[in-house]
C-alpha cells in the first residue's frame, strides 16, 4: 500500500505571508497517461473535505489563485502565496494512483 | 446541481448492526464512484472503500475490508455503509463523497455533509 507523508503537521503562519506544505509518497504516483494522481483538500472546522488540487498541479472550479500544487512522481507541494484568515483549517493530501487509495497525516494552518 | 445527502446522526451500541446512506441527486449516479471516508474524533482522514453503482464493483482498504460493507442501490440513487458488529471503535464521522468525473475516484469535489455515529454502552 502507498503511504503518504506531509510536513509539517503544525504549521503558524502570519496572514500575508507564505505557506508551504510538503507531501510524499512511498510509491510513484506518476501514471502511464502521464498525470500525477495526487489532489490536495482543504477541511475547514466544522466542514466536510474541499477539493483544492487535482492531478498535483491543477485548482479545483473557484479556488483561489493563491494556492498552487507542484511536483510529480513521489514529491509534492501544496503552496499558498499570501495567507489568509479564511485559510485556516487541515490540509491533506490524497494519492488516487492505486487502491487502497491514501490521506496524508494532515498540516494543521493556524493563523498566528 | 450535484448533491450528496447523508443520513442522520447515530448512537447504537456494541455488538449492534448499522446501516448509514448517501443519497445522489443531480447526476447520472450509477456512472460515478462514490467512496466513503472516516474521521475519527480529533483525527485525520481514512479512505474505506469506493464502489461503482452500475455494476457495484467495490474496493476496499485492508483496514476496513470485513469490518463494513459498502453497496449501492441504482433505483434509490443510494449508497450505504453497514455494519453488522459495531465496536466503540467506530465511533467517527463518516462521510460520502464523489468525484468531478466518471473515470476513477480522484479529484472529488463532491461530499455528503457527514453522518456522525457514536457507538457507546
Amino acid at each position: 500500500d502507498i503511504v503518504m507523508t506531509q510536513s509539517p503537521l503544525s504549521l503558524p503562519v502570519t496572514p500575508g505571508e507564505p505557506a508551504s506544505i510538503s507531501c510524499r509518497s512511498s510509491q510513484s504516483l506518476l501514471h502511464s497517461d502521464g498525470y500525477s494522481y495526487l489532489d490536495w483538500y482543504l477541511q475547514k472546522p466544522g466542514q466536510s473535505p474541499q477539493l483544492l488540487i487535482y492531478l498535483g498541479s491543477n485548482r479545483a472550479s473557484g479556488v483561489p489563485d493563491r494556492f498552487s500544487g507542484s511536483g510529480s512522481g513521489t514529491d509534492f507541494t501544496l503552496q499558498i502565496s499570501r495567507v489568509e484568515a479564511e485559510d485556516v483549517g487541515v490540509y491533506y493530501c490524497m494519492q488516487a494512483q492505486e487502491t487502497p487509495y491514501s490521506f496524508g497525516q494532515g498540516t494543521k494552518l493556524e493563523i498566528k | 446541481e450535484v448533491q450528496l445527502v447523508q443520513s442522520g446522526a447515530e448512537v447504537k451500541k456494541p455488538g449492534e448492526s448499522l446501516k448509514i446512506s448517501c443519497k445522489g441527486s443531480g447526476y447520472s449516479f450509477s456512472n460515478y464512484w462514490i467512496g466513503w471516508v472516516r474521521q475519527m474524533p480529533g483525527k485525520g482522514l481514512e479512505w474505506m472503500g469506493i464502489i461503482y453503482p452500475n455494476d457495484s464493483d467495490t474496493r476496499y482498504s485492508p483496514s476496513f475490508q470485513g469490518q463494513v460493507t459498502i453497496s449501492a442501490d441504482k433505483s434509490i440513487t443510494t449508497a450505504s455503509l453497514q455494519w453488522n458488529n459495531l465496536k466503540a471503535s467506530d465511533t467517527a464521522m463518516y462521510y460520502c463523497a464523489r468525484p468531478h468525473w466518471d473515470s476513477g475516484w480522484h479529484g472529488v469535489d463532491y461530499w455528503g455533509q457527514g453522518t456522525l455515529v457514536t457507538v457507546s454502552s
